[in-house]
């Protein structure tokens, strides 16, 4: 079974751009989480989807927005660029919630 | 915020050592999973263990829970070089019921094996 892609690998933005990732669960899970990694903050939840709606948040500003297919792909986008957006961002799928989450190699964002 | 934290923040051992490592969290939880890192790469599964067990074994990882210390550590035995790595606890907690895909995570623990 393959596992979890995220695309692009690498991507390099300037401030105030804008920029989308994506993220392919495993086949069968429909739940997919995304979260951001910093040295300072560590890894951080951003938001989950499930059947195409959001359950839940966390404590990012509205710059950060996701979307989840019928395929249950999903992407996420980040408006308005800022230098502190610099991260890796990492999405995770899981049959259902209370079930064990599986990354995905992650999408190293640089703004400049 | 972290919900965990980690205990030693970097670990380095000989080959053939155990490696232990402790995370402490603070909420109530439906489990607690445990991910390896390497350089910046995406997090590994390694196991997950329920509000409900204590015990875990998978090949030569050891994860124990005590929930009423709300702490959890990780034995790897007879470590090789490949396990260098970060190693980072989660937390799926029980706020009122589900947590909705969230996972809390701690700072992790760098794990050094020399050979």
């Amino acid at each position: 079974k393959a596992g979890v892609t995220q695309t692009p690998r690498y991507l390099i933005k300037t401030r105030g751009q804008q920029v989308t990732l994506s993220c392919s669960p495993i086949s069968g899970h429909r739940s997919v989480s995304w979260y951001q990694q910093t040295p300072g903050q560590g890894l951080q939840f951003l938001f989950e989807y499930f059947s195409e709606t959001q359950r839940n948040k966390g404590n990012f500003p509205g710059r950060f927005s996701g979307r989840q297919f019928s395929n249950s792909r999903s992407e996420m986008n980040v408006s308005t660029l800022e230098l502190g957006d610099s991260a890796l961002y990492l999405c995770a799928s899981s049959f259902a919630s209370g079930n064990e989450q599986y990354f995905g190699p992650g999408t190293r964002l640089t703004v400049t | 915020s972290q919900q965990g934290e980690e205990d030693p923040q970097a670990l380095s051992i000989q080959e053939g050592e155990n490696a232990t490592m402790n995370c402490s969290y603070k909420t109530s939880i439906n489990n607690l999973q445990w991910y390896r890192q390497n350089s910046g790469r995406g997090l590994v599964h390694l196991i997950l263990i329920r509000s409900n067990e204590r015990e875990k074994h998978s090949g030569r990882l050891r994860v124990t829970l005590d929930t009423s210390k709300k702490s959890s550590s990780l034995l790897i035995t007879a470590s090789r070089a490949a396990d260098t790595a970060s190693y980072f606890c989660a937390t799926d907690t029980n706020a009122g019921g589900t947590s909705y895909g969230k996972l809390t995570f701690g700072q992790g623990t760098i794990l050094t094996v020399h050979p």
